[in-house]
């Protein structure tokens, strides 16, 4: 069965280094999507992309952060200057499309825990 | 104002017994989608069911069901037969056609743990 791929599964950072967390989509998916969940709580909606470029970003995603596309099949998201609110797991996640009944599945990789010291 | 509620932080069944995981939701769009997602200890987050608003009957996967009542915006679900292995945390998510990007939105989650 197609999946979502995440790579680390854990990070170690010192605070104020940048971090890349790299993602491959389901192959025939458009719409990608990175959320994040620190421990214990809620799951938290960072960012959209679609047609290679970003469709929504919540609060959370704020200059630090950036995603990009950089060829066919990885989705990676940029954390520039981490911080230790940072620490947390970081789910990216696809779905083939925005609508329709069997369409709507978004699938998520297994995460990649990100601690920062 | 909470989108998704659920009202059960935690919870110990015996296993064996079938177990019901409380969701409701709140929306005024007509379209949307509701997603039950099973978080083991380690982390991971995986699928387990999906209903559509518009959807007749209701979904099953396996041990999994989902009792939609679309009147009273309550999405719970049913695991029949629980096993030691299903203990976990479930979240409930909802996914607006209103929103162009069709982001989650998610509950808090019920701890679920089956006891021998």
């Amino acid at each position: 069965e197609p999946e979502v791929t995440q790579t680390p599964s854990h990070q170690v950072t010192q605070m104020g280094q940048e971090v890349i967390l790299r993602c491959v989509p389901i192959s025939n998916h458009l719409y990608f999507y990175w959320y994040r969940q620190i421990l214990g709580q809620k799951v938290e909606f960072l960012v959209s992309f679609y047609n290679n470029e970003i469709s929504e970003k919540s609060e959370i995603f704020d200059d630090q952060f950036s995603v990009e596309r950089p060829d066919g099949s990885n989705f990676t998201l940029k954390i520039r200057s981490t911080k230790l609110e940072d620490s947390a797991m970081y789910f990216c996640a696809s779905s083939e499309a925005g609508a329709g009944s069997t369409g709507n599945t978004i699938y998520f990789g297994e995460g990649s825990w990100l601690t920062v010291v | 104002a909470q989108k998704i509620t659920q009202t059960q932080p935690g919870m110990f069944v015996q296993e064996k017994e079938a177990v019901t995981l409380d969701c409701t939701y709140d929306t005024s769009d007509p379209s949307y989608g509701l997603f039950w997602y099973k978080q083991p200890s380690s982390g991971e987050m995986i699928f387990l069911i999906y209903q559509g608003s518009y959807d007749q009957q209701n979904a099953t996967e396996g041990r999994y069901s989902l009792n939609f009542q679309k009147a009273r915006k309550s999405a719970n679900l049913v695991i029949s037969a629980s096993q030691l292995g299903d203990s976990a945390m479930y979240f409930c998510a909802m996914r607006e056609a209103m929103d162009s990007n069709y982001q989650l939105i998610w509950g808090a989650g019920t701890k679920l743990i089956i006891k021998p």
